[in-house]
């Protein structure tokens, strides 16, 4: 069964700093991945996500992720981040398109002015 | 374009009892799955319907059931309510694979607390 590892609980961030969350995932093949953005209290807002092809994908408000397979990893990166990016990240995994998805326990996010 | 729409948005519930859950799809997609989250975790995976049928469980028991409607509505049901049940409950629903709709889109969530 494929599972998927978010190994930083929090991250404290200055506004304005670059912001790099961590995804590690285990499957045998490449899954279909997914970085989903939760504000408190509220649904999940897909990001972005990783079917094939080119292995850097871009989100929306400025968020970019890299997909490396031999590090089974999918970081979401973002440059410059506001105080509105403060949220709970995370990161999922599906085997196929519309299939059931696997979440990380999550990254949250906290923003310093 | 209607997302992915819950209700009721927050419910409250003796141990015991039972609970409905409601979920409509987003537009052109047929496949409905439901998960628990609780609080300060990730979403786990309870189910999926397809074609009105349970396509897919994750670990949840018996308890826990559902149902899809002709027009890809779905219900999630909880029977036997425990405090533990007590959590965010998440719709997503997704479209024929191959095409845009294999993205996965979430509701706001049902909060449900078991008192």
């Amino acid at each position: 069964a494929q599972s998927v590892t978010q190994p930083d609980i929090h991250i404290t961030v200055s506004e304005g700093a670059s912001l790099e969350l961590r995804c590690n995932y285990s499957y045998g093949a490449t899954p279909y991945l997914f970085w989903y953005v939760q504000s408190p209290g509220q649904g999940l807002q897909l990001l972005l996500k990783y079917f094939s092809g080119d292995t850097l994908v871009q989100g929306i408000k400025g968020f970019e992720a890299e997909f490396k397979r031999s590090q089974s990893s999918f970081n979401l990166r973002k440059p410059s981040v506001h105080w509105s990016d403060a949220a709970e990240y995370f990161c999922a995994v599906g085997i196929l398109a519309g299939n059931k998805l696997t979440f990380g326990g999550g990254t949250r996010v906290l923003v310093k002015p | 374009d209607a997302g992915v729409t819950q209700s009721p948005t927050h419910l409250i519930k003796t141990r015991g009892q039972q609970v409905t859950l409601r979920c409509s799809p987003k537009s052109g997609h047929d496949t409905v799955s439901w998960y628990q989250q609780a609080l300060g975790q990730g979403p786990q995976f309870i189910f999926q319907y397809y074609e009105e049928e349970e396509r897919q469980r994750g670990n949840f028991p018996d308890r826990f059931s559902g149902h899809q409607f002709p027009n890809y509505s779905s219900e999630l049901n909880v029977n036997a309510l425990l405090l533990g049940d007590s959590a965010l409950y998440l719709c997503a629903s997704s479209g024929p694979t191959g095409s845009s709709g294999n993205t996965i889109y979430f509701g706001e969530g049902s909060w449900l607390t078991v008192v």
